[in-house]
């Protein structure tokens, strides 16, 4: 069955550097998403894309943040300038033109040092 | 502004016993409802998803019921296993884009 992928599992970092989270979406899905759980807290929609542009984004998604969709495969989330408060697990989520169902990834792990 | 709310928030029940999850939401102009199992450090499994015109979900052991006029949806889960033990999560989507908001979950540990 297919699956979104992502990568890393778990990335660690210090504050200040740059990281990009990778995903790697169901093929025929056309809606991408992201969205982050910081521990024991709810999951939290960042943002969404579609047809090579971001759709809607929470106010949680500044300037701080991007999304790309660099090929005909991967979708990427850009953070700039890591917080100690941008750790969390972050997770990648695609949907079919048409349904209704979101399939989410199992997350990257980021580690703000 | 919608705000999802999940009771109990823990729960531990003896294997074979059904479970009964519950999910709120304040405001009923949802599009669906979705229930998600998430295990420790693990990503989201979609279990069943529910449209807003509709009353009910079945798929195997587990069944979701929406009342959308009071914000209110249910899952049961029969016969419970120790394989069940899992935090789950409803979610409901407000919006044509697809965003989700979530709830804050309920875990479960069902005990042989």
């Amino acid at each position: 069955e297919p699956e979104v992928t992502q990568t890393p599992s778990h990335q660690v970092t210090q504050m200040g550097q740059e990281v990009i989270l990778r995903c790697v979406p169901i093929s025929n899905h056309l809606y991408f998403y992201w969205y982050r759980q910081i521990l024991g807290q709810k999951v939290e929609f960042l943002v969404s894309f579609y047809n090579n542009e971001i759709s809607e984004k929470s106010e949680i998604f500044d300037d701080q943040f991007s999304v790309e969709r660099p090929d005909g495969s991967n979708f990427t989330l850009k953070i700039r300038s890591t917080k100690l408060e941008d750790s969390a697990m972050y997770f990648c989520a695609s949907r079919q033109e048409g349904a209704d169902t979101q399939y989410f990834g199992p997350g990257t792990r980021l580690t703000v040092l | 502004k919608q705000e999802v709310t999940q009771i109990p928030a823990a729960l531990s029940v003896p294997e074979g016993e059904n479970l009964v999850l519950n999910c709120s939401f304040t405001d009923s102009a949802i599009y669906n409802l979705q229930w998600f199992r998430q295990d420790p450090g693990k990503g989201l499994t979609s279990l069943l998803l529910i449209q807003s015109s509709q009353r009910e979900q079945t798929s195997g052991r587990l069944n979701a019921s929406l009342d959308k006029s009071s914000g209110r949806s249910t899952l049961y889960i029969a016969a419970s296993q120790p394989g069940d033990s899992a935090t789950y999560l409803c979610a409901v989507r407000t919006d044509s884009w697809g965003k989700l908001q979530f709830g804050a979950g309920t875990q479960v540990v069902v005990t042989p």
